[in-house]
């Protein structure tokens, strides 16, 4: 049983250009977030979904894009990248808003993004 | 606003020493409250939360927490520290019915042998 795997792990890209982080879990979760992690300010939550074909803006979703058209996985995107988007990135999941409510995140292990 | 705070950046303690991990939030209301571990290079891993009834919770790896209203905090504790224990901690809170999960900056541990 994988859980929340992440793919790629790590990533460089020049200021402007493009990528995607996947996110792809294993147990049936309706919920998934994508959250960022910078030094001394913790995890940020960016986007998030409830469900398939579903998307919610986060904290600090500006410059960022998502979809989730498949349960299983959900899709980070950066249109044009920019070196504020430096960040180790996370991917998580969990049951559904009761369940949220029950606390357990199941995180990946994290895509480390560093633009130029 | 909501916000969560860890009020120490980086914990040293010597290993058979006990800790305790401060956490302060601050909502309108009572939230849910959880901490988590990080290892390096890894994800996070949920220690422990607490929803309601008896303020004192029990978690993996030997932590506890407290929650105490009056002083709007969630600190978590261990009698005796294992070098294996150096992580980095995060609190973090939620609404019931908020999607949204809030982390505090972290801790980050050092054990000493």
């Amino acid at each position: 049983n994988a859980g929340v795997t992440q793919t790629p792990k790590f990533r460089v890209l020049k200021t402007g250009q493009s990528m995607t982080l996947l996110c792809a879990q294993d147990m049936n979760h309706e919920y998934m977030y994508w959250y960022r992690q910078d030094p001394g300010m913790g995890l940020r939550l960016i986007h998030y979904s409830v469900g398939e074909g579903t998307t919610a803006k986060g904290e600090v979703p500006d410059g960022y894009n998502v979809s989730r058209l498949k349960k299983q996985n959900f899709l980070l995107g950066l249109e044009s990248a920019a070196p504020s988007q430096t960040s180790v990135y996370f991917c998580a999941s969990s049951y559904s808003m009761r369940a949220l409510g029950a606390g357990e995140l199941f995180f990946g292990e994290g895509s480390r993004l560093t633009v130029l | 606003a909501q916000s969560v705070t860890q009020p120490d950046i980086h914990i040293t303690v010597s290993e058979g020493a006990s800790l305790e991990l401060r956490c302060n939030y601050s909502y309108g209301a009572t939230p849910y409250l959880f901490w988590y571990v990080q290892s390096p290079g890894q994800g996070l891993q949920l220690l422990l939360k607490y929803f309601s009834g008896d303020t004192l919770v029990q978690g993996i790896k030997g932590f506890e927490a407290e929650f105490k209203r009056s002083q709007s905090s969630f600190n978590l504790r261990k009698p005796s520290v294992h070098w294996s224990d150096a992580a980095e901690y995060f609190c973090a809170v939620a609404m019931y019915n908020n999607n949204d999960m809030r982390f505090g900056a972290g801790t980050r541990l050092t054990v000493k042998p």
